[in-house]
């Protein structure tokens, strides 16, 4: 049940794209499509971006992308804004449970 | 729309038990849709899911937090509850109330700040 692998920080200019990579294992992001994106600013409660791996929850933006590759899965967001910067978790079912992200730290520069 | 609204004690010593309990609004916790779980925060650090019940009672746990961990409903309130046992200074943490669909939670409550010290 260990967290899944996140880059602890990821930079951009407005108007870039970053991508967070979110690596697990077999048991976890590589047997399941259900894999979910989460935004977090400070002293709020994490808002659900991307869910079912690449899925958009009605009002998200469509900058926010999300995809899997084996044990791994990516949150893209394009066209970088100033609102976008906060902390993104990654998450995934693991069988009888779901497991988290270490969590990304997306800076606008 | 729905909401979720934690509650309990902000402070606890250690050794004791945690309890906080969720109402729910806008929706309700009999549905045979959704799970009703709840995840946690510490400060400065990032989320860890402890555990969900199903609307039949049957409950899923961290297995790292399972030995400690009660997660029970309450129909007649529409509102859920969680149980942690014998906590220490590693359970404080801001925890949240959520609901999720399929694995993924699809909403969250505010949080409450919980601190475990003497």
């Amino acid at each position: 049940q260990s967290a899944l692998t996140q880059p602890r920080s990821v930079s951009g200019s407005p108007g870039q794209s970053v991508t967070i990579s979110c690596t697990g294992t077999s048991s976890d992001v590589g047997s399941y499509n259900y894999v979910s994106w989460y935004q977090q600013h400070p002293g709020k409660a994490p808002k659900l971006m991307i869910y079912d791996v690449s899925k958009r929850p009605s009002g998200v933006p469509d900058r926010f992308s999300g995809s899997k590759s084996g044990n791994t899965a990516s949150l893209i967001i394009s066209g970088l804004q100033g609102e976008d910067e906060a902390d993104y978790y990654c998450c995934s079912f693991a069988g009888t449970y779901n497991v988290f992200g270490t969590g990304t730290k997306v800076t606008v520069l | 729309q729905l909401q979720l609204q934690e509650s309990g004690p902000g402070l606890v010593k250690p050794s004791e038990t945690l309890s906080l309990t969720c109402a729910v609004s806008g929706g309700s916790i009999s549905s045979s849709r959704y799970y009703w779980g709840w995840i946690r925060q510490p400060p400065g650090k990032g989320l860890e899911w402890i555990g969900t019940i199903y609307y039949s009672g049957n409950t899923y746990y961290n297995p790292s937090l399972k030995s400690r961990v009660t997660i029970s409903l309450d129909t007649s309130k529409n509102q859920f509850s969680l149980k942690l046992t014998s906590v220490t200074a590693a359970d404080t943490a801001v925890y949240y109330c959520a609901r999720e669909d399929s694995s993924t939670v699809d909403y969250w409550g505010q949080g409450t700040l919980v601190t475990v010290s003497s």
